[in-house]
């Protein structure tokens, strides 16, 4: 089993459409839990950042963390043509350092107006 | 010049060439990556530097060779590559010893092996 299963889509939806996306992970050690946002020719750039389980909001975007099923999300609320990209979940332990980090394989999204 | 540069963006090579990318930080962190991304495959770290010091090889061929001169400057030396190597490399910093300390990434070189 993968340290961290990313479907990797592709993902289609309808301006406006709630958005869904999700990571699944084996190893329980995982305490710090990230989405990067990935633009078509760009370098990833950090979108929501969690520490162990609960949720965040920030604007549009809601992060969830389920450490009991080992289970991570990240929703997009209204979504936007300019949300278009690809999106990769990351984590890591508490002891680790941020090379640490392991990846999933991200998700294509593409918002039609 | 600010964030993490990287050039070149696109490289062509051949099997046989030598060639090198360049990555220059203007953020004033101590820790340098280089990672991998190919279709359809996670993010592959390949090295670590922190303070100038490499932390990490993970297990990457001898064809890839690593420098840091310093800790806002990191290279990849390439040479003899496969065309199985033909990925997007993307360089990336961060300041190690802060809790969820954030990876900048750059814009990442295309590489094609021929």
């Amino acid at each position: 089993q993968k340290e961290v299963e990313q479907d990797p889509g592709p993902l289609s939806v309808p301006e406006g459409a709630i958005v869904s996306l999700n990571c699944t992970y084996s190893n329980s050690a995982f305490q710090y839990f990230m989405w990067y946002r990935q633009y078509s020719r760009k370098g990833p750039e950090l979108l929501m950042y969690t520490y162990s389980s609960g949720n965040k909001e920030d604007g549009r975007f809601t992060a969830q963390v389920d450490k009991s099923s080992k289970y991570i999300s990240l929703f997009i609320r209204d979504s936007q043509p300019s949300d278009s990209a690809t999106y990769l979940c990351a984590m890591r332990d508490s002891g680790g350092s941020n090379y640490k980090l392991t990846f999933g394989k991200g998700t294509l999204l593409t918002v039609n107006p | 010049e600010t964030g993490v540069t990287q050039t070149p963006r696109h490289l062509v090579m051949g099997m046989t060439n030598k060639k090198s990318l360049k990555c220059e930080q203007h953020l004033g962190h101590n820790a340098m990556y280089w990672y991998k991304q190919s279709a359809k495959k996670p993010l592959e770290l390949m090295f670590v530097y922190n303070f100038k010091e490499q932390t990490e090889n993970n297990s990457v061929p001898s064809r890839f060779s690593p420098e840091c001169p310093n800790s806002s400057h990191l290279f990849l030396h390439l040479h003899t590559l496969q065309p199985e190597d033909s990925a997007l490399y993307l360089c990336a910093s961060s300041q190690e010893r802060l809790a969820g300390g954030e990876l900048f990434f750059g814009e990442g070189s295309r590489l094609t092996v021929l």
